[in-house]
């Protein structure tokens, strides 16, 4: 069983510029959610796609955007970065339908700002 | 809207001393509750969850939990630590069916001295 992947492990970007983090879900699962972890604080919830289509949504600006293609893998988009988006990014994958479900979260994308 | 409370940010054990991290939880109906560790340099791992029946759960490694609804607690047990179970826990909440999101407390750091 394959778990839950990321890439790249680490990024660094300029305030301004635009960043895509992408994530492969485990094996079965069929739901991606993405959660930001700021510095010394609990991963917050951003939004999760199911169906290839964004199912919730945390209190995150339109700015993350996000998709999740046909094999159930999934990209984050953050435009017009700021220096407070320097966080942890992680991405859970879930298999939806099965009430209720497990999140099972992935290594993590590392983003500086500078 | 929900909210987690994990009471000890730092709490620092010897082996083979007894654990209690303590976590509260706010939400109004049924809940789906977690404990995930993260392990210096890994990703978030499940330690176990609850969501109905037997109030007191057990997870891996001698882990366990009671869930009290009448307190909103969802404490997490060890008899006895090791070294190895130095790491950040993370109590988490999910609201009953329909809820698609995670929310999680700010985490307690665990260090444990031979």
């Amino acid at each position: 069983e394959t778990g839950v992947t990321q890439s790249p492990t680490h990024l660094i970007k300029t305030r301004g510029q635009q960043v895509t983090l992408r994530c492969s879900s485990q094996s079965g699962h069929n739901t991606v959610s993405w959660y930001q972890q700021a510095l010394g604080q609990g991963p917050q919830f951003i939004f999760q796609y199911y169906r290839e289509e964004e199912n919730g949504r945390g209190n995150f600006p339109p700015r993350f955007s996000g998709l999740q293609f046909p094999n159930y893998s999934s990209e984050l988009n953050v435009n017009a970065l700021e220096l407070d988006d320097s966080a942890l990014y992680l991405c859970a994958s879930s298999l939806a339908g099965l009430a209720p479900d497990t999140q099972y979260f992935g290594p993590g994308t590392r983003l500086t700002v500078l | 809207a929900q909210s987690v409370s994990q009471h000890n940010h730092h709490v620092i054990l010897s082996e083979a001393a007894s654990l209690e991290l303590g976590c509260n939880y706010s939400y109004g109906g049924t809940v789906n509750l977690f404990w995930y560790v993260q392990y210096p340099g890994q990703h978030l791992q499940l330690l176990l969850k609850y969501f109905s029946g037997d109030p007191l759960v057990k997870g891996i490694k001698g882990f366990e939990a009671e869930f009290i609804k009448s307190k909103f607690s969802f404490n997490l047990r060890k008899p006895s630590v090791q070294w190895s179970d130095t790491a950040e826990y993370f109590c988490a909440v999910k609201g009953g069916a329909g809820s698609y999101q995670l929310t999680f407390g700010k985490g307690t750091k665990l260090s444990v001295i031979p």
